[in-house]
């Protein structure tokens, strides 16, 4: 089983809308989440960090359930530009390396 | 200022041939990562540097490859003989002391044929 585990989707959504990803992991000493998010054929880069307590960012909001051992990332008002593939990261033990899910795949149409 | 810079961007090789994939990372950052992604298995990390010494190269997937940080500012990433399952594409990425953001490079998009 992976550590980190993503619906790959694709997720098809209308502009405007809202749409949440949910990813899971296995590992329950895990310290450390982040959404990252990658472009076609780009290199991925963090979109926002995940705290215990959530955080907001603008129309991003991630969430984090450790009981549940799940995160998760909502995006209102969607718009075209935010189509791309969205990868949940995980940190588990106390070092640097990150653990990435497979991503979710979100295209927004017009 | 500049990213992570990484060469080649593109390489074909014939099977059972040398590689060597080169990584700038970005001044100052302490860690230096390299990550293998491709469609079935995802991004996964092969081994990370912290200032320049080998820290967990546990990702690596076999002996046919081999990591160097010879000094701050440069990192390879060697495989030899290739093989044609090594075709993904190969990122490498730094991050400063302290920080768990990492900023990759372009990556290398690596077809062994």
């Amino acid at each position: 089983r992976k550590e980190v585990e993503q619906d790959p989707g694709p997720f098809n959504v209308p502009e405007g809308a809202t749409v949440a990803f949910n990813c899971t992991y296995s590992n329950s000493a895990s310290q450390s989440f982040f959404w990252y998010r990658q472009d076609c054929r780009k290199e991925p880069k963090l979109l926002m960090s995940v705290y215990s307590s959530g955080n907001e960012d603008g129309r991003f909001t991630a969430q984090l359930n450790r009981a549940s051992q799940y995160i998760s990332l909502l995006i209102r008002d969607s718009k075209l530009s935010d189509s791309a593939t969205y990868l949940c990261v995980v940190i588990t033990n106390s070092g640097y390396a990150l653990n990435f899910g497979k991503g979710t795949s979100l295209l927004v149409t017009p | 200022d500049a990213g992570v810079i990484q060469s080649p961007r593109h390489e074909v090789t014939e099977m059972g041939q040398e590689v060597t994939l080169r990584c700038k990372p970005i001044s100052g950052h302490d860690y230096l990562f390299w990550y293998r992604q491709t469609m079935m298995r995802g991004l996964e990390l092969l081994i990370y540097f912290n200032n320049n010494v080998p820290i967990d190269d546990s990702g690596m997937p076999e002996d046919r490859f081999s990591a160097k940080m010879p000094n701050a500012s440069f990192s390879t990433l060697k495989i030899q003989p290739s093989e044609p399952r090594d075709s993904a594409v190969y990122f490498c990425a730094s991050s400063p002391q302290g920080a768990y953001e990492q900023y990759f490079g372009p990556g290398t998009r690596l077809t062994v044929t």
